[in-house]
């Protein structure tokens, strides 16, 4: 699976859009952008995932470029409870079954 | 629908010892999948079970190891305990059967072990 890399920490104010970017110059055409986050001391928490088109759910907007080799992850009214650490995860589909591989991600303060 | 459930929360043990932890999967869930966090190294793959068998490994020693069972539920075990071992395992389930199809997994809370 192509590597990702992220900045390390992010900082974003209550109510603003928050973006986060991920880059994956090295991803092949049948793998997927995959996010994750996860709060203090729980579980990681699925956000979104994208092949080529750009995705939206409840909870985010996922921007890949036309070349895919980056993508933005978007919270678009970020609030406390967003403050997390977010994985960008390039995931390239196999019958073998699921790895995912989360990388250090990026660590989001959300402050008033 | 109930989430993923793990057991115990917490436990601790010693040097030598060994530990066997659970993971119950969502409902309808087949796959299930472990991994270890830690400060230095962060989340890891351990292993994937799906029908009962082991379908994808990491990257860890034979003292780690996990088994399914009929009901999905699964195992991990750990043998001959390190104080590295200390460490939040996380189980995650996921509803689809291959892993050729886009899929997303649910994790648990986690069992937090620490190693003494």
């Amino acid at each position: 699976d192509a590597k990702t890399t992220q900045p390390t920490s992010m900082d974003c104010a209550e109510g603003r859009a928050a973006n986060l970017p991920c880059n994956h110059s090295t991803i092949s055409g049948n793998e997927y952008v995959y996010w994750y986050r996860q709060i203090h001391s729980q579980g990681p928490q699925y956000i979104i995932h994208g092949l080529k088109n750009n995705e939206t759910n409840e909870m985010a907007s996922l921007i890949i470029t036309e070349d895919r080799k980056s993508s933005t992850l978007i919270l678009p009214h970020a609030t406390l409870r967003d403050t997390a650490v977010y994985y960008c995860i390039v995931r390239r589909l196999s019958n073998s079954g699921y790895a995912l591989n989360f990388g250090k991600g990026t660590s989001l303060l959300v402050t008033p | 629908k109930a989430g993923v459930t793990q057991t115990p929360r917490y436990l601790i043990k010693t040097r030598g010892q060994q530990v066997t932890l659970s993971c119950s999967p969502i409902s309808g869930h087949r796959s299930v999948s472990w991994y270890q966090q830690t400060p230095g190294q962060g989340l890891q793959f351990l292993f994937e079970y799906f029908s009962e068998t082991q379908r994808n490994k990491g990257n860890f020693p034979g003292r780690f190891s996990g088994r399914q069972f009929s009901n999905s539920r699964s195992e991990m075990n750990v043998s001959t305990l390190e104080l590295g071992d200390s460490a939040l395992y996380l189980c995650a389930s996921s509803l689809a059967a291959s892993g050729g199809v886009p899929n997303e997994q649910f994790f648990g809370p986690g069992t937090r072990l620490t190693v003494l």
